[in-house]
């Protein structure tokens, strides 16, 4: 059974950046894609991206497009997301999660399962 | 973007209690809709995928419908673990977008 792995906790200045590792381990993510999403203090999930780790394709959210990058290792079967230019609202739980899909009467549906356990990013000056 | 707004945002209920959650996309999702339950410190957990697809080892308890525009999460009868804030998600198209969040208290 697949378990997503995530790096620790992060303390980052206004203006620097963050890269937070997501590693599958009791198997692998290749052939499904893998997403990220944050949730800040007391708030609700918001997905910022994905990449499907075999063909490295990634697809992002508009609002985080051109601050964010998510890349995979395929040989490590760990994914990435790296957010710049990072202020006090960037301050979140961050979660990587498998995005599994399964077809049911010729329809493919997907959704996130599993989580890694959550990595806590804290901004502050 | 597609933005999905549950109701309530909280709910007190008590142990045996039949509750629902309802879900609403502001536009057509066919049936690509998931649900999740959060609790405090914790990864979210899937629910129901596909609407109505109970996810392997969740309680039979649980349960969803709906297509289109309007769904419900049911909880046929309230276990004290069921404490716990839940949430939709819609995967039709991107940026995937959930709700806001209904908090499932304890009376």
């Amino acid at each position: 059974q697949v378990q997503l792995v995530q790096s620790g906790a992060e303390v980052k200045k206004p203006g620097s950046s963050v890269k937070v590792s997501c590693k599958a381990s009791g198997g692998t993510f290749n052939r499904y894609a893998v997403s990220w999403v944050r949730q800040a203090p007391g708030q609700g999930l918001e997905w910022m991206g994905g990449i499907i780790p075999m063909y490295g394709t990634t697809k992002y959210a508009e609002r985080f497009q051109g601050r964010v990058s998510i890349t995979a290792d395929k040989s490590t079967s760990t994914a990435y997301m790296e957010l710049n230019s990072l202020s006090s609202e960037d301050t979140a739980v961050y979660y990587c999660a498998r995005d599994l899909a399964r077809t049911i009467s010729g329809t493919t549906y997907d959704w996130f399962d599993p989580w890694g356990q959550g990595t806590l990013v804290t901004v502050s000056s | 973007d597609i933005q999905m707004t549950q109701s309530p945002s909280s709910l007190s209920a008590s142990v045996g209690d039949r509750v629902t959650i309802t879900c609403r996309a502001s536009q057509s999702i066919s049936s690509y809709l998931n649900w999740y339950q959060q609790k405090p410190g914790k990864a979210p957990k899937v629910l129901i995928y596909a609407a109505s697809s109970l996810q392997s080892g969740v309680p039979s308890r649980f349960s969803g419908s709906g297509s289109g525009t309007d769904f419900t999460l049911t909880i046929s009868s309230l276990q004290p673990e069921d404490f716990a804030t839940y949430y939709c998600q819609q995967s039709h198209r991107t940026p995937y977008t959930f709700g806001q969040g209904t908090k499932l208290e304890i009376k």
